[in-house]
């Protein structure tokens, strides 16, 4: 069985411009969160969805946003890149809400 | 706020020996606790997880303690491996919230 998988890898971007990051769950997943880390701030929820519809959100502002599709894949935009974004940004999906979260391997994103 | 936190950032270890990570947490409503392990580059692998009513589980050289009393989580590795050299991040989730993780507590394991 296939794990989480995101794409793209690794990516460099320009202050300003804007990004998305794509997110395929374990088959059979229908939960999909999305957290951003970093060295200073660490592993920071960002949003979670189920069933194509945004069950919690964190403390990130409105330039963070995500979706999620009726196949529960799911992306999330950020847009107006500021050099704090860089980050690693990582996926994670489960069965259902409330059941064990497995992650990708993340989307490195480096603003320049 | 809420938080989730570790003891120790860093620890090192002999091959062999056995490692236990502590984690403290501090929201008497989570009832889903995580660990993590993290090797460079890489995404947070799952290692084990332990629900509240529950105090202890056992997976394969792993164990979670988990005591509610004084909101404190471990996990011990037993015969410590090179391979188990990582970043170990523990995380607690209330039933409905989201997950929150803690710093994060680097292994290393001499040979």
């Amino acid at each position: 069985k296939a794990g989480v998988t995101q794409t793209p890898r690794y990516l460099i971007k320009t202050r300003g411009q804007q990004v998305t990051l794509s997110c395929s769950p374990i088959s059979g997943h229908r939960s999909v969160s999305w957290y951003q880390q970093t060295p200073g701030q660490g592993l920071q929820f960002l949003f979670e969805y189920f069933s194509e519809t945004q069950r919690n959100k964190g403390n990130f502002p409105g330039r963070f946003s995500g979706r999620q599709f009726s196949n529960s894949r799911s992306e999330m935009n950020v847009s107006t890149l500021e050099l704090g974004d860089s980050a690693l940004y990582l996926c994670a999906s489960s069965l259902v809400l409330g059941n064990t979260i497995y992650f990708g391997e993340g989307s490195w994103l480096t603003v320049v | 706020g809420e938080s989730v936190g570790l003891h120790l950032p860093t620890l090192s270890v002999q091959e062999g020996d056995n490692s236990i990570i502590n984690c403290a947490y501090s929201n008497s409503a989570s009832d889903y606790f995580i660990w993590y392990k993290q090797e460079s580059g890489k995404g947070p692998q799952f290692i084990i997880d332990i629900r509240s009513n529950m105090d202890k589980r056992q997976g394969q050289r792993v164990t979670v303690l988990l005591n509610k009393t004084v909101k404190h989580l471990s996990l011990q590795i037993a015969a410590t491996q090179p391979g188990d050299s990582a970043v170990y991040f523990c995380a607690e989730k209330p039933e409905g919230g989201k997950l929150i993780f803690g710093q994060g507590t680097e292994l290393s394991v001499k040979p």
